[in-house]
């Protein structure tokens, strides 16, 4: 059973481009949670999504990101306008249960430069 | 707001001796714990997790942990370090009915010298 797979791991994106990160669950897994983790901090929950649903996006900024897990491929994050400030790692992970006693599965992660 | 503290950015150990990295969270009703581990450039492996059982969680490579409610502590420890311990250590927590959305601690960043 292949782990979280994310893809591309390393991007670098001129500021005003478009980045888009790509997470393919593991095999069975329906939830996936989208994390970011900037320079000198911990991880930050961005987004809780289910097939074609998005649950709980309390941590994505207002403008410019965008989530979505549809119901046949991986999900993608998306971010408009890219500025150096979006400059971190994304980490995806997935669940085969929103339960919290479910450990969530993590990727390696998609470090994004905006130069 | 619901958060966990980790008490030391940084701790340092030599190679055999033991490991203590702090971790408080902010109390709630029956909380879910973990603690994960991140070497460099890589992701996040779960290294032990409690939810309401023994309040003595066993992990991998050796480490544990211990949950004590009336401290609201959840300190992880292993008997003797390896140089292949080092690496940033997150404690985690989960709540109810928060949909299995992570709250992350700050990071201890744990050097283990020969």
């Amino acid at each position: 059973n292949a782990g979280v797979m994310q893809n591309p791991r390393h991007l670098v994106r001129r500021r005003g481009q478009e980045a888009r990160l790509r997470c393919s669950p593991m095999k069975g897994h329906s939830h996936v949670y989208w994390y970011r983790q900037l320079p000198e901090e911990g991880l930050k929950f961005m987004v809780y999504l289910q097939k074609e649903n998005i649950i709980d996006e309390s941590g994505m900024p207002k403008e410019r990101f965008s989530a979505e897990f549809p119901k046949e491929g991986p999900s993608i994050l998306r971010i408009q306008q890219v500025v150096r400030g979006d400059s971190a790692a994304y980490f995806c992970a997935s669940s085969p249960s929103a339960d919290r006693s479910y450990e969530q599965y993590f990727g390696p992660g998609t470090r994004l430069t905006v130069t | 707001a619901q958060s966990v503290t980790q008490l030391d950015s940084h701790v340092s150990v030599s190679e055999g001796t033991p490991v203590l990295l702090r971790c408080n969270y902010s109390s709630s009703y029956s909380p879910s714990l973990f603690w994960y581990v991140q070497h460099p450039n890589k992701g996040l492996q779960l290294l032990l997790k409690y939810t309401s059982a023994a309040t003595l969680v066993k992990g991998i490579n050796g480490f544990e942990a211990e949950f004590k409610k009336s401290e609201t502590s959840f300190h992880l420890t292993k008997p003797s370090a390896h140089m292949s311990d080092a690496a940033e250590y997150f404690c985690v927590v989960s709540y109810y009915n928060q949909g299995g959305k992570l709250i992350f601690g700050q990071g201890t960043e744990l050097s283990v010298k020969p």
